[in-house]
Formats: structure tokens, C-alpha cells, sequence
């Protein structure tokens, strides 16, 4: 059972450079949820998806955007990258209903310099 | 908003001491509350939940009992193992936005052998 896949785990940029992060799980869920983890401040959400075709903007979306193009899918996209965006990344998903526990993945450690 | 508060840390203990990690929050209506746990190099994962007044949620030695009175959600256990350190977050789920989890900043637990 894969679970909640991150890939890359690791990445290194240049200020003003771009990349993608990509989620998938193969758990069949219908939401999807992009978080950073910064020492001192927990997990921020920064963009959610309810279900294929669709996304939200979290709690901190500035310079991130993110497409949901299949169901299984959740990419977060950095168009030009800060170093603010400095951080830990994690993916996670729950099915619909209430209650239900969110499975994470390993996350993805992003260094902006 | 809802919002969770949890107790600073880190917390350091020995080997088979008594852990305390206090959380309260402020949630419209009746919210569900978990708490997570974040090991070493890895995603978070659930440790256990609780979705109404007066339910205790247990895993692994740990206990946890959903006070409606007191807004509390303190996370227990009588014996602690090195094993145990980790950081471990409370986090709500309230009806309003039942998609979303709210996240407190985590504890950091060490615990010596």
C-alpha cells in the first residue's frame, strides 16, 4: 500500500527559479491538502482541493499555485521562488466524510537560496 | 476562527515518567479533535480522536478525553518510552469547515532513556 506519495523528497533552487511538487495517492480520496511546517509556526495549510477539477486557497497561498487535474493528482507549483518558501512540504488526503483521519505523506524539504 | 493552542515546548522526560501535553481550543459548534504525531524524518500520522463531549480516545498507551467545559483536549500517558519522542500536534475539525483541519503548533517530546 503506497499511500500518500511525495516526489521530489529533496530540492535545491536559485531565488526566482520554478518547480513542481507532486502528491498522489492511490487511496481513492476526495480531498486533497498542501501544508508547510516551519520551525515555530506547526503546519500552515496553503491550498485544498475537495474533489477533481477543483482547489481552494488555504491559510498562506501567496506564490504557490495548484492544479487538480486528476483525482489521484495534487501538484503545487512554485512559479518564482523566495526565500520565504524555504520549508518542509506535506501533502495529505482524507476521504469526504467527517471525521476522518488525514494520511500524510513523507514530505518534501525545499531550501530557497 | 477556530484555533488550537498548545503548550510550548520541548519537553524532555526519562524513561517511564508521566506525560502531560495540554491543548485547548476555541471552534464553533462541536468540533471533532485528534491528535497527531510527527516522527523523526517522517509525515505526521494519527495517534487518536475524539468527535464528541466526554469521549477519550486512547492509542498506544496514550489517552486523550474531550472536555466541552474546559475547551480541552490534554494528551496523556503514565509510562513514557524512548521511543515515544516525537513531536505531536493537536487538531480540530469543526463543522463549518469540516474539510479542514486547524493545527496547533506542536510539542516536542524527548524522552531519555
Amino acid at each position: 500500500n503506497a499511500g500518500v506519495t511525495q516526489t521530489p523528497k529533496f530540492r535545491v533552487l536559485k531565488t526566482g527559479q520554478s518547480m513542481t511538487l507532486l502528491c498522489a495517492q492511490d487511496m481513492n480520496h476526495e480531498y486533497m491538502y498542501w501544508y508547510r511546517q516551519d520551525p515555530g509556526m506547526g503546519l500552515r495549510l496553503i491550498h485544498y482541493s475537495v474533489g477533481e477539477g477543483t482547489t481552494a486557497k488555504g491559510e498562506v497561498p501567496d506564490g504557490y499555485n495548484v492544479s487538480r487535474l486528476k483525482k489521484q493528482n495534487f501538484l503545487l507549483g512554485l512559479e518564482s521562488a523566495a526565500p520565504s518558501q524555504t520549508s518542509v512540504y506535506f501533502c495529505a488526503s482524507r476521504k469526504q466524510a467527517t471525521n476522518e483521519k488525514l494520511f500524510f505523506g513523507s514530505g518534501t524539504q525545499l531550501s530557497v537560496l | 476562527g477556530d484555533s488550537v493552542t498548545q503548550m510550548e515546548g520541548p519537553v524532555t522526560l526519562s524513561e517511564e515518567a508521566f506525560l502531560t501535553i495540554n491543548c485547548t481550543y476555541t471552534a464553533t459548534g462541536y468540533p471533532s479533535l485528534f491528535w497527531y504525531v510527527q516522527y523523526p524524518g517522517e509525515g505526521l500520522q494519527l495517534l487518536l480522536k475524539a468527535t464528541k463531549a466526554d469521549d477519550k480516545g486512547s492509542n498506544k498507551g496514550f489517552e486523550a478525553t474531550y472536555r466541552k467545559e474546559t475547551t480541552s483536549f490534554h494528551l496523556e500517558k503514565g509510562s513514557v518510552q524512548v521511543s515515544d519522542s516525537a513531536v505531536y500536534f493537536c487538531a480540530l475539525n469543526s463543522g463549518g469547515s469540516n474539510y479542514k483541519l486547524t493545527f496547533g503548533k506542536g510539542t516536542l517530546l524527548t524522552v531519555n532513556p
